[in-house]
């Protein structure tokens, strides 16, 4: 089972938004409402963003948002802000085989 | 608060093995499947296993098939992960992870801080 798709890289200035997607298949992504998405700073752990495609838990920043359409995902973040800069990681349910949950490669973010 | 620590890594030589524990807190165990997913020095996440919260369904990446236990307490609110067999590519922080069951994707939403396992000679 190959990862989800993740652009390796992206960038935007302090108060732009950027848009991260997660390419994924039917199988994974696109055939169920449980994609998640994880921010993780330099030696620390990840942290969840948003579950359920668009669901933020509580204490996270209504300045992310997630969404889908067909086999993609994809997260916004408003209003950059420089402790943004981080790696972001999508996540999926996938009915394939094992294993039953796969990511994405990882996209790091870069506040100019 | 939830919290989850994790503990066991180290430095062990191919074919040698390791146990992992984690330690958790601030939440009820028994209710919860739990998982490992491991993070490669310089690369992304990788789900290792999971298991259900009676310890009767438990679910494996196919390369640690036949290598890796998963296994829990619920009396000591303890996950554990035996690796035998190890390799080289095994080399990774190692976290515990809490997660949703299968009607909810088995989503992870808490994670320990990790631990380092190293399979070098």
């Amino acid at each position: 089972q190959s990862a989800l798709t993740q652009p390796a890289s992206v960038s935007g200035s302090p108060g732009q938004s950027i848009t991260i997607s997660c390419t994924g298949t039917s199988s994974d992504v696109g055939g169920y409402n449980y994609v998640s998405w994880y921010q993780q700073h330099p030696g620390k752990a990840p942290k969840l963003l948003i579950y359920d495609v668009s669901n933020r838990p509580s204490g996270v920043s209504n300045r992310f948002s997630g969404s889908t359409s067909g086999n993609t995902a994809s997260l916004t973040i408003s209003g950059l802000q420089a402790e943004d800069e981080a790696d972001y990681y999508c996540s999926s349910y996938t009915s394939s085989s094992t294993p039953i949950v796969i990511f994405g490669g990882g996209t790091k973010l870069t506040v100019l | 608060e939830v919290q989850l620590v994790e503990s066991g890594g180290g430095l062990v030589q191919p074919g040698g093995s390791l146990r992992l524990s984690c330690a958790a807190s601030g939440f009820t165990f028994s209710s919860y499947w739990m998982s490992w997913v491991r993070q490669a020095p310089g690369k992304g996440l990788e789900w290792v296993a999971n298991i259900k919260q009676d310890g009767s369904e438990k679910y494996y990446v196919d390369s640690v098939k036949g290598r890796f236990t998963i296994s829990r307490d619920n009396a000591k609110n303890s996950l554990y992960l035996q690796m035998n067999s190890l390799r080289a590519e095994d080399t990774a922080v190692y976290y515990c992870a809490r997660s949703t069951d299968f009607w909810s994707g088995y989503q992870i939403d808490y994670w320990g801080q990790g631990t380092l396992v190293t399979v070098s000679s």
